[in-house]
């Protein structure tokens, strides 16, 4: 059971270039979620699934664009890169939010 | 707008005492209070939930308190070890919305033998 695994681990991009960050979850959890987090600020929700076939804007959700592929996974994707998302993303899933998020390891990126 | 306030500077406490972390919100009450640890370079690891209509909280070592008049969460960890030292978030989720679910900067505790 490897709970919420998410690929690449560390990435550096150049400003304008695209990429697909993956996670994936086997607790058979309805809800996923992306989020950043960047220093002195809160986790800051971009955009979340309820449920598999449906995805939803977060608070951040500008820049970026996401695919809910399947019940397991939910992808992240920056279609050109810009400094301003230089940060650590992390995805997560649950049942019922209000119950707790289960978190992955986290992506590093940094866009120069 | 909803704004969640932990304390930023880190706090240093001596293995064996209490520590306590404190986490502020403005605006809106939330159905629920939730705190996670995170350590570096690691996704956050749920702790505890608490609601709204709950005083206090306890699993283990750790206690929670939520003063919906305050508006104010305490968090606890009673007989505190190294392995403690991590960096808490809090978190609100607001009733009227699935996926509100607010997270506090977090604070840093340090525990020193």
């Amino acid at each position: 059971n490897a709970g919420v695994t998410q690929t690449p681990k560390f990435q550096v991009l150049k400003t304008g270039q695209s990429m697909t960050l993956q996670c994936a979850q086997d607790m058979n959890h309805n809800s996923m979620y992306w989020y950043r987090q960047d220093p002195g600020m809160g986790l800051r929700l971009i955009y979340y699934s309820a449920s598999e076939g449906t995805t939803d804007k977060g608070e951040v959700p500008n820049g970026y664009n996401v695919s809910r592929l399947n019940k397991r996974e939910f992808s992240l994707r920056l279609e050109s890169a810009a400094p301003s998302q230089t940060s650590v993303y992390f995805c997560a899933s649950s049942d019922n939010p209000r119950e707790g998020l289960y978190f992955g390891p986290g992506t590093r990126l940094l866009v120069l | 707008s909803q704004k969640i306030e932990q304390n930023s500077e880190a706090l240093n406490i001596q293995e064996g005492k209490t520590a306590t972390l404190t986490c502020n919100y403005t605006n809106y009450s939330p159905a629920y209070l939730q705190w996670y640890r995170q350590d570096p370079g690691r996704g956050p690891v749920f702790l505890l939930l608490i609601r709204e209509n709950e005083k206090e909280k306890r699993k283990e070592r750790l206690k929670v308190t939520f003063d919906t008049t305050l508006k104010q969460s305490l968090f606890h960890i009673t007989a505190s070890q190294p392995a403690d030292s991590a960096t808490y978030l809090c978190a609100l989720s607001f009733s009227g919305g699935y996926n509100k679910l607010i997270f506090g900067a977090g604070t840093r505790l340090a525990v020193h033998p």
